[in-house]
């Protein structure tokens, strides 16, 4: 199994909503719904903020909000703030033989 | 509040053995409720699963390391330990361990930079 597919970068203006696509397969984001996504600071640890596809960790903020439609899951960040710049990464359940499928990260740019 | 901490060489010989330990603290290692893992990221690139291991299973690895990986937990230190055998310099990343809940990464320690050079 191939990693996820992610867009590398995508940008947008302070207060607008962006949505970030995380591509998968039939094998993984279509037949589990335990998509995760991850946000990483440069030099920094990745963080969870969304898992089971749509539920928040305690502490993360609910401009964080995600969705899946057959292979595809998504992350949306609305009204985008200039500390939400950083990479994303999605990850999808897989089972056998990998278990937990990576995307290769989105690099998010507050404009 | 679950906290994890890496420790271990930052500098390991191409042929030799990488060992990197994780302590935790603020959740019983031995708890069915978690699974342990080691991930790793590339220099500038993304994450990657190495092994995970859960107190009441065995360990899992991702295929591309073809056995060189072996994960295991001590619950008398309340630590887990990743040996990557054989290293080359294609192993040279930051390695972080994370705790899995509800199939997720909850929890990461602040990651270890390993590079493997003689």
């Amino acid at each position: 199994q191939s990693a996820l597919t992610q867009a590398a970068s995508v940008s947008g203006t302070p207060g607008q909503s962006i949505t970030i696509p995380c591509a998968g397969s039939g094998g993984d984001v279509g037949t589990y719904n335990l998509v995760s996504w991850y946000q990483q600071h440069p030099g920094t640890a990745p963080k969870l903020i969304l898992y089971d596809v749509d539920k928040r960790p305690s502490g993360i903020s609910d401009r964080f909000s995600g969705s899946k439609s057959g292979n595809t899951a998504s992350l949306t960040i609305s009204g985008l703030q200039p500390e939400d710049e950083a990479d994303y990464y999605c990850c999808s359940y897989g089972g056998l033989p990998n278990f937990w499928l990576f995307g290769g990260g989105t690099k998010v740019t507050v404009l | 509040q679950v906290q994890l901490h890496e420790s271990g060489p930052g500098l390991v010989k191409p042929s030799q053995t990488l060992s990197l330990t994780c302590s935790v603290s603020g959740a019983s290692i031995g708890n069915g409720g978690y699974c342990w893992s080691w991930i790793r990221q590339h220099p500038g690139q993304g994450l990657g699963l190495v092994g995970y291991i859960c107190y009441t299973t065995d360990a899992y690895y991702t295929p591309s390391l073809k056995g060189r990986a072996t994960v295991s937990v001590d619950t008398s230190t309340s630590q887990f330990s990743l040996r990557l055998t054989s290293v080359t310099v294609a192993d040279t990343a930051v390695y972080f361990c994370a705790g899995i809940q509800s199939n997720s990464f909850h929890h990461w320690g602040q990651g270890l930079l390993v590079t493997v050079s003689s």
